[in-house]
């Protein structure tokens, strides 16, 4: 019940493409759903977060869409670039709690 | 604001031995979180510890343990190392409730 199943493993887009990255939970009580970007070499940065009760937020070129009723949320990239090219990692988490991850994506975005 | 710092960056040891990791959090967070990362598993927690205090757990066998300072920097240590042992250990700091974690490189560590 606390697993974050992330899919795919790995994606490759055209640049210019969108980018979409799906995972799911069980645990009804996460009420913080972050998302990841980890660059070779570096330790994962938050790239953009969500709460329940919104379906959507947006940052630039990142949006998260949030289904609550499916227990599901996604990642996407607009016009995907190369610099975009990292693994990407979901999680959840409740109050206080352990953050919970994903096993990650990694996204290659062709030139 | 400095980031997560996190020593050494790499680190080489033989079965059997022990290690132990160190990281110094932003300033100001009094939580501090251990991860272990390795390609097929993704990340994996180890445990969390607040003001001194483990918080949480993960599944982890008990040759993994962890304590904090007062001023809140966290050392990890591993005992008897095994080769699946040998993965990237992240350490991450936060503020209070569901606050993000802000992570530091990570120590790799080699088992031979």
């Amino acid at each position: 019940q606390q697993q974050v199943k992330q899919s795919p493993q790995s994606l490759i887009v055209q640049k210019g493409g969108i980018s979409i990255i799906n995972c799911a939970y069980e645990n009804t009580a996460f009420d913080y759903f972050p998302w990841y970007q980890q660059f070779p070499g570096k330790g994962p940065a938050l790239l953009i977060a969500i709460r329940p009760d919104v379906s959507e937020k947006k940052e630039g070129r990142f949006t998260i869409s949030f289904n609550k009723s499916a227990k599901q949320f996604s990642l996407h990239i607009m016009d995907s670039q190369p610099g975009d090219s990292a693994t990407y990692f979901c999680a959840a988490s409740s109050r206080d709690d352990k953050i919970i991850f994903g096993k990650g994506t990694r996204l290659h975005i062709l030139p | 604001k400095a980031g997560v710092t996190q020593t050494p960056r790499y680190l080489i040891k033989t079965r059997g031995q022990q290690v132990t990791l160190s990281c110094s959090p932003i300033s100001g967070h009094r939580s501090v979180s251990w991860y272990q990362q390795t390609p097929g598993q993704g990340l994996q927690f180890l445990f969390e510890y607040f003001s001194e205090t483990q918080r949480n757990k993960g599944n982890f066998p008990g040759r993994f343990s962890g304590r904090q300072f007062s001023n809140s920097r966290s050392e990890m240590n591993v005992s008897t190392l095994e080769l699946g042992d040998s993965a990237l250990y992240l350490c991450a700091s936060r503020g209070g409730g569901s606050s993000p974690l802000h992570f530091g490189n990570g120590t790799r560590l080699t088992v031979t």
